[in-house]
C-alpha cells in the first residue's frame, strides 16, 4: 500500500528565508506527483506537477525535485513571504486497485512565514 | 465556468438523513473524482469517472456512499443515512483526456457537517 510521508509536519519561518518541504513515499511505481496549496477554508491549488521520469520542475520562487528511485520529492521556496503561508500538500498518482488511477495524498506541512 | 465547481459550499444535517452533494467539472474534462478530507485523515480518494466507462469505486467507505454523473459532465454524490464520521470536506477534482500524466483540478469542497 502506497504511503506518502510529509515532513515536518509544521515550519514557521521569518520573511525572506529559503526553505525546504520534504516528501517521501513507499512505493516508487508512480505516474507523477503533485506539490498542492491549501489555504484555510479553501480547495487545492496546483502548484507543479513532476512526471516520473523527470527530475526537477520550477515556477517561480518554487523548485520541486523528484527521486523517483529513493522515493522523495522536495519542495523548495526562495525568498519566503507571508502571502506563502499555507498548508502544502504532496500527492502521487498511481494505478488503483480497479485499475484507474488517483492521488495518494500526505497529510501536509503548515507553513508560517512570519513578516 | 473556468474552475471546478462545487455546490453547496457548506452543509449541516442531522444524523440519519440523507445529502446530496454537487460537482460541475471544467468543460471538457472526461475524468471527474472525489476525494475526502476529514479532520486527522487526511485526503483519500472516494470515487473515479472517466467518459462513459464503469467508474472505479473502490474508495467509497461504506454501501451507505453512491455517486453518479450525467451526460458525462456533472456529478453528484450521495450519501444516505448520515453518521458523525462522515463529517468532513468533500473534494472534486477532473482533468482532461490523455490519462493520468495530466494534473488534477481541485473545486472548493464541500464542508459536511452531521450533527
Amino acid at each position: 500500500k502506497q504511503e506518502v510521508t510529509q515532513i515536518p509536519a509544521a515550519l514557521s519561518v521569518p520573511e525572506g528565508e529559503n526553505l525546504v518541504l520534504n516528501c517521501s513515499f513507499t512505493d516508487s511505481a508512480i505516474y507523477n506527483l503533485q506539490w498542492f496549496r491549501q489555504d484555510p477554508g479553501k480547495g487545492l491549488t496546483s502548484l507543479l506537477l513532476i512526471q516520473s521520469s523527470q527530475r526537477e520542475q520550477t515556477s517561480g520562487r518554487l523548485n520541486a525535485s523528484l527521486d523517483k528511485s529513493s522515493g522523495r520529492s522536495t519542495l523548495y521556496i526562495a525568498a519566503s513571504q507571508p502571502g506563502d503561508s499555507a498548508t502544502y500538500l504532496c500527492a502521487v498518482t498511481l494505478i488503483t486497485q480497479g485499475g484507474s488511477e488517483k492521488l495518494v495524498f500526505g497529510k501536509g506541512t503548515k507553513l508560517t512565514v512570519n513578516p | 465556468g473556468a474552475g471546478v465547481s462545487q455546490s453547496p459550499s457548506n452543509k449541516v444535517t442531522e444524523k440519519g438523513k440523507d445529502v446530496e452533494l454537487r460537482c460541475d467539472p471544467i468543460s471538457g474534462h472526461t475524468a471527474l473524482y472525489w476525494y475526502r478530507q476529514s479532520l486527522g485523515q487526511g485526503l483519500e480518494f472516494l470515487i473515479y469517472f472517466q467518459g462513459n466507462s464503469a467508474p472505479d469505486k473502490s474508495g467509497l467507505p461504506s454501501d451507505r456512499f453512491s455517486a453518479e454523473r450525467t451526460g458525462g459532465s456533472v456529478s453528484t454524490l450521495t450519501i444516505q443515512r448520515t453518521q458523525q464520521e462522515d463529517s468532513a470536506v468533500y473534494l472534486c477534482a477532473s482533468r482532461v483526456a490523455g490519462g493520468p500524466y495530466n494534473e488534477q483540478f481541485f473545486g472548493p469542497g464541500t464542508r459536511l457537517t452531521v450533527l
